[in-house]
């Protein structure tokens, strides 16, 4: 089967402007999640979908932050405007079953460089 | 979910057993011990996890101790592409991840 997939690789983008990056999980999970590591710090959780609905979103840093997963497959998470401390590795994850009997598995992520 | 300690490096011989220390002195009764690794620019794969028992699976074995307030990943024959990051992660609070800083692991030839 496919693993996570995630677009775009790479991104730079000038202070001020937007991004939007995508995540598609593995077919027929239901729960897709948002982490990402800033330069020098440890990996860190944004959000969890359930299917359509975000589930926790507690993560998220601040409102600049929009994610959106309509028709519960795919998933966007845009950036606007960017700021330079956004700058990092975004991961998408997914898993089959919610709770913490189910291994998350993730994509290889998007490098974000905010100039 | 309960913090987690692990050394901040080892080395492993080519084709030797990788043990991979991790402590949980505070780990509750439904968490279960993740073990991730994240090698160098790629996201964290899932390695193994368990709540009470022992586990083994095709990449490694886990062995959680009968107090589970500690676990060993073990690699049985660890390889160049073993080298890694590896994390330990107490998990009962769904899916909301807290990765620390890992062990790094360096497989030597």
């Amino acid at each position: 089967e496919a693993g996570v997939t995630q677009f775009p690789s790479h991104s730079v983008i000038e202070k001020g402007q937007t991004v939007t990056l995508r995540c598609d999980p593995i077919s027929g999970h239901d729960n897709l999640y948002w982490y990402r590591r800033v330069m020098g710090k440890e990996i860190k959780f944004l959000l969890h979908f359930v299917k359509e609905s975000k589930q926790d979103e507690s993560g998220m840093p601040n409102n600049r932050f929009l994610a959106e997963r309509t028709g519960g497959t795919y998933s966007t998470l845009k950036v606007q405007p960017a700021e330079l401390e956004d700058s990092g590795v975004y991961f998408c994850a997914s898993s089959h079953l919610t709770g913490p009997n189910s291994p998350l598995h993730f994509g290889n992520g998007t490098r974000l460089t905010v100039t | 979910d309960a913090k987690t300690t692990q050394p901040p490096s080892m080395d492993c011989a080519e084709g030797r057993a990788a043990n991979l220390p991790c402590n949980h002195s505070t780990i509750s009764g439904n968490e279960y011990v993740y073990w991730y690794r994240q090698i160098h620019s790629q996201g964290p794969q899932y390695i193994i996890h368990g709540l009470k028992n022992n586990e083994t699976n095709e990449m490694a074995s886990l062995i959680i101790t009968e107090d589970r307030k500690s676990s060993t990943l073990i690699l049985p024959h660890a390889t160049l592409r073993d080298t890694a990051v590896y994390y330990c992660i107490v998990n009962n609070a769904g899916n909301m991840l807290t990765f620390g800083g890992g062990t790094r692991l360096m497989v030597k030839p």
